[in-house]
Parts: C-alpha cells; sequence; structure tokens
C-alpha cells in the first residue's frame, strides 16, 4: 500500500537551514510527484513546491530562492531544503503523492518543525 | 499566482441538514476540458484527506454524501447530510497552473 513518511530534525535555530527527508513505498518516484506542503500551527495549508517523475520541479512564489527539492529514486526518497528559517517557518511540514489527476491522494503524518534558539 | 477565497470561512449546520462550501479562484482552473480544482478534509491532529477530485469527482472510499460542482473560476463543496464525524477544515486546492495554491479553509461545526 502507498504510504509516505517525513523526516526532520524537529528543532532548528533561526538563521539555519533546514532539511526534511520523504521517504515512500507503494509507488515509483519515476512515475509519480510529490508535493511538500506545510501548516504552521492553528493556520491553513501552504503548498511549498513540487518534484515530478521526471525531475522537474515548481516552487512556491514567495519562498522560491529559499527551497530546494530533490530525489533519489532508487531509495524512494525525496528531500525539502530551505534555508534563513525565521520564526514563522514553526509548522508541520508535510510531503503528499499526486495522483494521475494531479489531486493529493496520499499524505504522510507530517514532521514538526520548531524555529527557536 | 491563482489566489482561492473560500466562503464561508466557518459555519454551523445541524445533523442532517445540508452544508455548502465556496471557493472562488482569481482566474479559471480549467483546461483540456477539466476543472483542476480538487477538496480535502482536515480533521485536528490528522494531515488532509482527499474528498473530490477535478471539481466533482468522488475519491474512492468517500461517502457519498460528499458532492462537488463548479468550474472555471467558481466551485462548490456540499455535504448532504452532515453527520457528526463530517466536523473539520475544508480545504479547495487548484493544480491548473504551477505554482498550486490552497484556500484558506472552512470550518465546520455542528449546530
Amino acid at each position: 500500500q502507498v504510504q509516505l513518511k517525513e523526516s526532520g530534525p524537529g528543532l532548528v535555530a533561526p538563521s539555519q537551514s533546514l532539511s526534511i527527508t520523504c521517504t515512500v513505498s507503494g509507488f515509483s518516484l519515476t512515475d509519480y510527484g510529490v508535493s511538500w506542503i506545510r501548516q504552521p500551527p492553528g493556520k491553513g495549508l501552504e503548498w511549498l513546491g513540487v518534484i515530478w517523475g521526471g525531475g522537474s520541479t515548481y516552487y512556491n512564489s514567495a519562498l522560491k530562492s529559499r527551497l530546494s527539492i530533490s530525489k533519489d529514486n532508487s531509495k524512494s526518497q525525496v528531500f525539502l531544503k530551505m534555508n534563513s528559517l525565521q520564526t514563522d517557518d514553526t509548522a508541520m511540514y508535510y510531503c503528499a503523492k499526486h495522483s494521475i489527476t494531479t489531486a493529493m491522494d496520499y499524505w504522510g503524518q507530517g514532521t514538526s518543525v520548531t524555529v527557536s534558539s | 499566482d491563482i489566489v482561492l477565497t473560500q466562503s464561508p470561512a466557518s459555519l454551523a449546520v445541524s445533523l442532517g441538514q445540508r452544508a455548502t462550501i465556496s471557493c472562488r479562484a482569481s482566474e479559471s482552473v480549467d483546461s483540456y476540458g477539466n476543472s483542476f480544482m480538487h477538496w480535502y478534509q482536515q480533521k485536528p491532529g490528522q494531515p488532509p484527506k482527499l474528498l473530490i477530485y477535478r471539481a466533482s469527482n468522488l475519491e474512492s472510499g468517500i461517502p457519498a454524501r460528499f458532492s462537488g460542482s463548479g468550474s472555471r473560476t467558481d466551485f462548490t463543496l456540499t455535504i448532504n447530510p452532515v453527520e457528526a464525524d463530517d466536523v473539520a477544515t475544508y480545504y479547495c486546492q487548484q493544480s491548473n497552473e504551477d505554482p498550486y495554491t490552497f484556500g484558506g479553509g472552512t470550518k465546520l461545526e455542528i449546530k
């Protein structure tokens, strides 16, 4: 069955960078895209970016300069890297698989990231 | 970027009644004869769950009480009849154009 699981550092100091890994199973990263989405505490969902099966990437306009998404197809892992973190980057970070309809049909449980000194 | 405006921000509906949530896009999300608008349900402490894809298609395993309609810039999610388990926040999301965007969410409560 399809599963996605995020793993991250939990706590990041201000101005430092964030690296999160999404490990997937039940499908191939060469066939489907994976998006990253975040949700600050008590707030709505914010789409961060996507990496498609062929490797092309697209990013949130406001965060584009700070974001990088990559993957390792052989390890079934997708990576999110975000630079220059500030306190308002504190959020739950999710990865989600895209179906052929382009909707996000499977989601991970999320990994919580707190930016604090 | 396409801005999605959901209304209302919150609503309270009696059990067994109809709930209607609107999502308006700042530009059309239609391409190739499809509307690239999707709806998700999120309960506290859980990730979002896909309910409706491409405006009106019910995701597998989702009860038929949920339905979606609309095209181009105006979309609606309807829950009829509302059950206690439907208490959640609902989000629309477009995938017609990068960057993808979400609506601000609608919180459904029971009256």
